[in-house]
Order: structure tokens, then C-alpha cells, then sequence
């Protein structure tokens, strides 16, 4: 059962344009939730976080969304840059004692 | 260089054997968490230690068991290895035990059993 799911494997945009990464979750009790980058042979690095009393979360480039009755939240990355393509990973947490739950990530290639 | 360091970086082993995965935390960092990630699947929590005791169990295997040093570094060991247990297996640490704190992730152990 996967509480955390990145429908689409892939997303190729191109570079300077929007891109948008989605992911939905199942599990209403998650609270918090947090995006993920990698690089290959590299391990996952933070990005970005937003709690489930919020609805925008923004850093720099980096925005994410969460729409709590949707059960939906997504990244925008504005304007995207070649340093952008990697594998995201969405995750999501259901209370302080509570463990991560990654989704499958999805594959970012931006074109320069 | 997230300060996480994983030893070995590959390893390859064949079927019923036993490996051990060793992980030293960022300096000052109490709590290490053990992933997985096999093919084509995200990264599956396996367990947490926060100041060497277990704090939180994920889908581990019996098979797999771990545990954290007075030093804080961090072993994982599988056992009676087969051949789904090939994966990425990722070490992050973090100073709190909150796992909703950013999590610094090491370059991963590489595990191929054949």
C-alpha cells in the first residue's frame, strides 16, 4: 500500500520554463511534508518542506503547494535551471514520533 | 558532502550470507536512520537510533537487524542474504529525533547478492 505516490516516473522541460512536480498522498494524518533531491551516486538532499497549517512554502526558486483536501501537494521550480535535473522525491510524516514516508521520486531532465 | 559517511561503497555477495553496513553520522548528530531503495521502488524506511537506543521500526526483515555505537556510527546487518535484498541502502542522520527534521543522507552501499 503506498500512502505517497509520484504518478508520472518522468517530467523533460525546458530550461528557464516552470516545472512542476506532483505527488498525492493517502494517509490523512500525515502533517508535514517534505521534498527530497538526487543526484546520481549521491544521497537524497533536502529541499524544501511545508506543514500541513500552511498551503505555500516558498524558498528561493522553490515553491511548494499543498492542497490538504485534494490530498495533493506539488514543487514548482521557477525558472529551471540544466543544475535542476535529478530525481525528487516527495515524502510526508504523520507526527513527531512518526517515521518518513518517500514516494517513488520522479525523474527531472531539464534541456538547456 | 552532506558529512554522512558509508562504508562499504559496493559490495557483492552471493546468496545465505551475512554482510555488515557501517554508517558514521555528522558531527553532533544523534539520530541515524537506515533506507532502502531497490529498483523501482522510493525509499523504504528500515529503522532509527537516536543516542544508541531503537527509536522507530520501518519494514525491516528479521533478517536485518542494526545498531548504533557509543561512538554514534552505526551497523546494519543482513543476514541470509537472497537475492531481493540487492538495493541501495542509504544512511542519514539528523541532530534531532524528529524524523520531519532534514535528514543528511550518506552516498549509500551499494548491495548486489548473486
Amino acid at each position: 500500500d503506498q500512502q505517497v505516490k509520484q504518478n508520472s516516473p518522468s517530467l523533460s522541460v525546458q530550461e528557464g520554463r516552470i516545472s512542476i512536480l506532483n505527488c498525492d498522498y493517502t494517509n490523512s494524518m500525515f502533517d508535514y511534508f517534505l521534498w527530497y533531491k538526487k543526484y546520481p551516486a549521491e544521497g537524497p538532499t533536502f529541499l524544501i518542506s511545508i506543514s500541513s497549517i500552511k498551503d505555500k512554502n516558498e524558498d528561493g526558486r522553490f515553491t511548494v503547494f499543498l492542497n490538504k483536501s485534494a490530498k495533493h501537494l506539488s514543487l514548482h521550480i521557477v525558472p529551471s535551471q540544466p543544475g535542476d535535473s535529478a530525481v525528487y522525491f516527495c515524502a510526508a510524516i504523520a507526527g513527531a514520533n512518526s517515521k518518513l514516508t518517500f514516494g517513488k521520486g520522479i525523474t527531472l531532465s531539464v534541456r538547456p | 558532502d552532506s558529512g554522512v559517511t558509508q562504508t562499504p561503497k559496493h559490495l557483492i555477495t552471493a546468496t545465505g550470507q551475512r554482510v555488515t553496513l557501517r554508517c558514521s553520522p555528522r558531527s553532533g548528530d544523534l539520530s541515524v536512520y537506515w533506507y532502502q531503495q531497490s529498483l523501482d521502488q522510493g525509499l523504504q524506511f528500515l529503522i532509527q537510533y537516536y543516542n544508541g537506543e531503537e527509536r522507530a521500526k520501518g519494514n525491516i526483515l528479521e533478517r536485518f537487524s542494526a545498531q548504533q555505537f557509543p561512538d554514534l556510527h552505526s551497523e546494519l546487518n543482513l543476514s541470509s542474504l537472497e537475492l531481493g535484498d540487492s538495493a541501495l541502502y542509504f544512511c542519514a542522520s539528523s541532530v534531532s529525533e524528529d524524523a520531519s527534521y532534514e535528514q543528511y543522507f550518506g552516498p549509500g552501499t551499494r548491495l548486489t547478492v548473486t
